[in-house]
């Protein structure tokens, strides 16, 4: 069985650009949440997918947007990047929606804004 | 807003030895699921134990075992016979359904473990 997979592993980009973050679910996992995770700090929650559709938002602003598709993968994409977006960007699955149950984690994509 | 607390910043234990972290929430749902997630420097974050919040019995995984008292909100993690694998980051988290059609996770700030040889 595959876990979650997330891709790149690390990015470099600077202030202003664009960024497209992946992740692929575990296999039977149909929902996605992705949370950014400020060094020294806990992850905090930033968006869920269910059914191609947003399924609750943390506090973040409109510039931080996902997609999920058919098969349950997912993209995070983050626009006019901010030098505070800096950070560790995590995606989780879960076997079903809601996701009341475990959220399984990915590796990670590490995030560098200069 | 719920809140998870953790109030040790970091702790260290002897090899073999037993440790215990500790964590604090606050909500006002009656339902709801608690973890403990370790994150080595390698950063994936591994689920460590889980608890729902309507059992009473105490969720137990090998070494690590939790004393869950939902009506003073605590939630500490013991790990026994600890090992140098153990060292990590260790999170506590609470997962209730936020009302927008999601469960979503809020984290502690964390715990740095270090095992001493």
């Amino acid at each position: 069985e595959t876990g979650v997979t997330q891709s790149p592993t690390h990015l470099i980009k600077t202030r202003g650009q664009q960024v497209t973050l992946r992740c692929s679910s575990q296999s039977g996992h149909n929902t996605v949440s992705w949370y950014q995770q400020a060094l020294g700090q806990g992850p905090q929650f930033i968006f869920q997918y269910y059914r191609e559709e947003e399924n609750g938002r943390g506090n973040f602003p409109p510039r931080f947007s996902g997609l999920q598709f058919p098969n349950y993968s997912s993209e995070l994409n983050v626009n006019a990047l901010e030098l505070d977006d800096s950070a560790l960007y995590l995606c989780a699955s879960s076997p079903r929606h809601p996701a009341g149950e475990t959220q399984y984690f990915g590796p990670g994509t590490r995030l560098l804004v200069l | 807003a719920q809140t998870v607390t953790q109030s040790q910043p970091e702790m260290s234990v002897q090899e073999a030895e037993t440790v215990t972290l500790s964590c604090t929430y606050d909500t006002s749902e009656s339902d709801y699921y608690l973890f403990w997630y370790k994150q080595p420097p390698s950063r994936q974050m591994i689920l460590v134990i889980r608890q729902e919040a309507y059992k009473q019995q105490n969720a137990t995984e090998n070494r690590f075992s939790v004393n869950f008292q939902k009506a003073a909100k605590s939630f500490s993690l013991k790990i026994s016979d600890s090992q140098l694998g153990d060292a990590a980051m260790y999170f506590c988290a609470y997962n209730a359904y936020s009302g927008a059609g999601s469960y979503q996770l809020t984290f502690g700030k964390g715990t740095k473990l270090s095992v001493i040889p």
